[in-house]
């Protein structure tokens, strides 16, 4: 199925870097969402974009609603061993049959050294 | 708040059988989820439920596969004649969405999966 591209694959980083991720897509989304997922669980919902060029924080990390609609950026500032895991973008385009369905990236693993 | 349950969380299952997986969403979300996550890969969507009404379904969602959500409550995701393929993490999110289109909320919240693995 369709699937964005998400980038890094892979970082690893030392505690207290900060980390920087990004997805695009050649389809236009309406909204942006960043999850989190821990091995062998669901993911968990970080923060979510609704407009173009939207900046929105939550504690540590930052994400951007990129103004073509096609991309979007996670940054993640001063690391902790606890930030591991698997983060994931989705996208979402509501309208005409479309009812809000998530197409995600294939994940950035992280991996934190203290 | 309780989130999303689901149940069971692993199940192991010889090819050829049926299994059937339960979610329970957050209780004042109209809209139901199911997605499927292979080793690697994002979530894909299988299919979709506005309250007790199914809407929308992947063409990953073969015959074999069948779900159902009565009286808009919790929902029932039943594989039929399971192959090794189909051996995957089993995913249903639920969200509070009002309308369609630019404006509505579509922040979906995940329950923690169901683990299938089909020998």
């Amino acid at each position: 199925g369709q699937q964005l591209n998400q980038s890094p694959q892979s970082m690893f980083i030392q505690e207290g870097e900060d980390v920087s991720m990004n997805c695009t897509s050649s389809s236009i989304f309406n909204t942006w969402l960043w999850y989190k997922q821990d091995p062998g669980e669901g993911p968990v919902l970080l923060i979510a974009l609704y407009k173009a060029g939207e900046l929105t924080s939550n504690g540590r990390l930052t994400a951007q609603f990129g103004i073509t609609r096609k991309d979007s950026f996670l940054n993640i500032s001063a690391s902790i061993p606890s930030d591991v895991g698997i983060y994931f973008c989705a996208g979402s385009y509501a309208g005409g049959t479309s009812y809000g369905k998530l197409t995600f990236g294939q994940g950035t693993i992280l991996t934190v050294h203290p | 708040d309780t989130g999303v349950s689901q149940d069971p969380r692993h199940k192991i299952t010889k090819r050829g059988q049926n299994v059937t997986f339960r979610c329970d969403p957050i209780s004042e979300h109209n809209r139901l989820y199911w997605y499927r996550q292979t080793l690697g890969q994002g979530p894909e969507f299988l299919t979709y439920f506005q309250n007790e009404a199914q809407l929308e379904k992947s063409r990953l969602l073969s015959d074999r596969f069948s779900a159902e959500r009565p009286k808009g409550s919790f929902s029932t995701l039943e594989i039929q004649r399971t192959e090794q393929g189909d051996s995957a993490m089993y995913l249903c999110a639920s969200s509070f969405t009002v309308g369609q289109g630019r404006g509505a909320i579509y922040e979906q919240y995940f329950g923690p999966g169901t683990r299938l693995t089909v020998t």
